[in-house]
């Protein structure tokens, strides 16, 4: 089945402590990328990757890390997180960045 | 300001209603333009592009605007299965790589 996992769905975390969400998907997609979604503002996009190897900030790169070492997998790093991070979290990924996208479940992330 | 901007609502509509949702965008040089129905809590996922010389899904019709910058996404005989959260996207010519979504429009169709 062609599906983006992310994990953890759930966690809750404390100021400064580093975590890592992880992102694969199935499906030889070259573009990946991450979002927040915050309520009033949308979802809004932290980074992407159009390969392995290259990585570039969208919006909202402040205090979030990623790395594209494999095509199937976009790790989202926060090496120190903070309380104004806590929001959903979404992974996706696409064929090319003008076609459909596929998304992960979500990661609720609350930052204590 | 916002790169696309949507009424967030709710639009309360009984069955069988015709509705329909705009979505304006900024920049008068984006690209690509989509709709996304979000259900609460879960993950966004596609519902339709929208081209520039519209496109038809079933119950759901899509409109681009070049000249007033909008796309509109229209609803014929709303089932309660279409209660969610529409988001408009919008993909900048400038770069590519980017997406710009709405904070979405919210549709409850109640029996």
């Amino acid at each position: 089945e062609a599906q983006v996992t992310q994990n953890p769905r759930y966690l809750i975390t404390v100021t400064g402590k580093k975590l890592t969400v992880t992102c694969s998907q199935n499906m030889n997609h070259e573009y990946m990328s991450w979002y927040r979604q915050d309520p009033g503002l949308g979802l809004r996009q932290i980074y992407y990757s159009m390969n392995v190897e290259v990585t570039d900030k969208g919006d909202v790169p402040e205090g979030y890390k990623v790395s594209r070492k494999e095509k199937r997998n976009f790790p989202l790093i926060l090496e120190s997180p903070s309380p104004n991070q806590t929001s959903l979290y979404f992974c996706a990924s696409s064929i090319q960045t003008n076609t459909e996208a596929f998304f992960g479940q979500g990661t609720r992330l609350t930052v204590v | 300001r916002k790169e696309v901007e949507q009424d967030p609502g709710p639009f309360n509509v009984p069955e069988g209603a015709t509705v329909a949702f705009n979505c304006t965008y900024s920049n008068s040089a984006s690209q690509s333009f989509f709709w996304y129905r979000q259900d609460c809590r879960k993950e966004p996922k596609l519902l339709m592009s929208v081209y520039s010389s519209g496109n038809e899904d079933g119950r759901f019709t899509a409109q681009l605007n070049r000249a007033s910058q909008y796309i509109s996404l229209l609803i014929r005989d709303s089932k309660l299965s279409d209660s969610a959260t529409y988001l408009c996207v919008v993909n900048p010519r400038y770069n590519f790589n980017k997406f710009y979504f709405g904070s979405g429009t919210k549709l409850n169709v109640k029996p």
